[in-house]
């Protein structure tokens, strides 16, 4: 149980465009979900947090209109990076927890390439 | 505040041997501690988790960790290691954050298992 799917796994794109990643929650309810960035060989930093029919709540430091986050369902939050840099070139992770007593559970990641 | 240490970067263990990892943390408030392990270009996996109940907390693969307030330690361990735990080990703080829960990583151990 408790199984996190993203979309797509890997994406590599021209610079200028902008590229949207999914996270779904495929057997529990996600009322939070999380975004992280992880830097090579470097440990996951929270970009940003949502709540399911809320705005998204971003760490100090991250661009909201930058990195677009949508959670309007249960099971469902897109990441959308906007007009991208090679800068934003990464590993971006997901997270989705049901209750604020459970643990989160992780996606497989995305990895970002901009040309 | 909240804060992880983790106080090996890299860590090289032969088959069979015993497996330790370091953790200390630093918590206002008593802790929920996790450690996670990810696999190349994967998400985490959550191998085990202390809330307040046991102090020894037995979690996936054989692994298991020891929470000591005393030392402000949760040191994660396995009696003998396997080529499938090569991987990278993030030892995690959780704490409360306005209506969610933040989880804070440490740095990351990477375990290699020699043959």
């Amino acid at each position: 149980g408790a199984v996190v799917s993203q979309h797509p796994s890997r994406v590599i794109c021209k610079s200028g465009t902008s590229v949207k990643i999914e996270c779904r929650s495929l057997d529990f309810q996600a009322t939070t979900m999380f975004w992280y960035r992880q830097f090579p060989k470097q440990s996951l930093m929270l970009m940003a947090t949502s709540n399911e029919g809320s705005k998204a709540t971003y760490e100090q430091g991250v661009e909201k209109d930058k990195f677009l986050i949508n959670h309007a369902s249960l099971t469902l939050s897109t990441l959308t990076v906007t007009s991208a840099h090679p800068e934003d070139s990464s590993f971006y992770i997901c997270s989705a927890r049901d209750r604020v007593t459970q643990p989160q559970h992780f996606g497989d990641g995305t990895r970002l390439s901009i040309l | 505040a909240q804060s992880v240490t983790q106080l090996d970067s890299h860590v090289s263990v032969s088959e069979g041997t015993p497996v330790l990892l370091r953790c200390n943390y630093s918590s206002s408030y008593s802790p929920s501690l996790f450690w996670y392990v990810q696999h190349p270009n994967k998400g985490l996996q959550l191998l085990l988790k202390y809330t307040s109940a046991a102090t020894l907390v037995k979690g996936i693969n054989g692994f298991e960790a020891e929470f000591k307030k005393s030392e402000t330690s949760f040191h994660l361990t396995k009696p003998s290691a396997h080529m499938s735990d090569a991987a990278e080990y993030f030892c995690v703080v959780g704490f409360s954050g306005g209506a969610t829960n933040k989880l804070i990583f440490g740095t990351g151990t990477l375990l290699a298992v020699q043959p």
